[in-house]
């Protein structure tokens, strides 16, 4: 168990509709990393927070946005759904800002129909 | 932005042999390189990192050597066993600082199989 949350472990939804995941990071750390893992992509970062703020920003689709909270967990939400949305979606979460180790949540297996 | 090429993409190795994975990457100012270790279905999971100012890591099985010149760093799995199948990822990281701060820019995963 690497201290990282994530709710909900499967999400089946229907093309065009909108879902939420959610990230709780490991106590203590401060970054929180979204990444997504489909079998043509690989593993791809999306997002990063540092003490809630967005410090960085990879292939992120508009139709996708993150949010932090006060607690710094983290929310990401996907609307419009297209079948290739269908993928894992990991959070990460490390201590500082950037170049130490990342532990990666259990997961949200999305499936889009 | 970073590159990062990973090298196999399968690996079939029978157990108590020697299982090497090698990335190379691109940008020469990433300094922070992690292996993980993925099983099917479940999340990455950190196994062994190095920084750029060091050349060797070792912990038990594994081990991890880095050239800073060539660009490309190994993973080296000793007396491999049945419980390494996996697919093992790569990555590489900047230091803090411009837009990439801590993200991880991963190599395509190198599927390990060790055959009892």
């Amino acid at each position: 168990d690497s201290g990282v949350t994530q709710t909900p472990k499967h999400l089946i939804t229907a093309t065009g509709q909108r879902v939420t995941l959610r990230c709780s990071p490991r106590s203590g750390d401060l970054s929180v990393y979204w990444y997504q893992q489909s079998l043509d992509q690989g593993l791809q970062f999306l997002i990063q927070y540092y003490n809630g703020e967005e410090r960085a920003k990879g292939n992120i689709l508009e139709r996708f946005s993150a949010q932090p909270f006060p607690d710094l967990h983290s929310e990401l939400n996907l609307s419009s759904l297209e079948l290739g949305d269908s993928a894992l979606y990991f959070c990460a979460s490390s201590a500082g800002l950037a170049g130490g180790e990342q532990y990666f949540g259990p997961g949200t297996r999305l499936t889009v129909l | 932005g970073e590159n990062v090429e990973q090298h196999p993409s399968t690996l079939s190795v029978q157990e108590g042999d020697s299982a090497v994975i090698k990335c190379t990457y691109s940008d020469s100012a990433s300094n922070y390189f992690p292996w993980y270790k993925q099983e099917l279905g479940k999340r990455p999971q950190l196994i062994i990192d190095i920084r750029s100012n060091v050349g060797e890591k070792k912990d038990q099985r594994i081990a991890v050597t880095l050239n800073k010149t060539a660009k490309h760093f190994s993973l080296h799995i000793t007396e491999t066993q049945p419980e390494d199948s996996a697919v093992y990822f790569c990555a590489a990281s900047r230091p803090a600082g411009g837009t990439s701060y801590g993200k991880l820019t991963f190599g395509q995963g190198t599927i390990l199989t060790v055959h009892p």
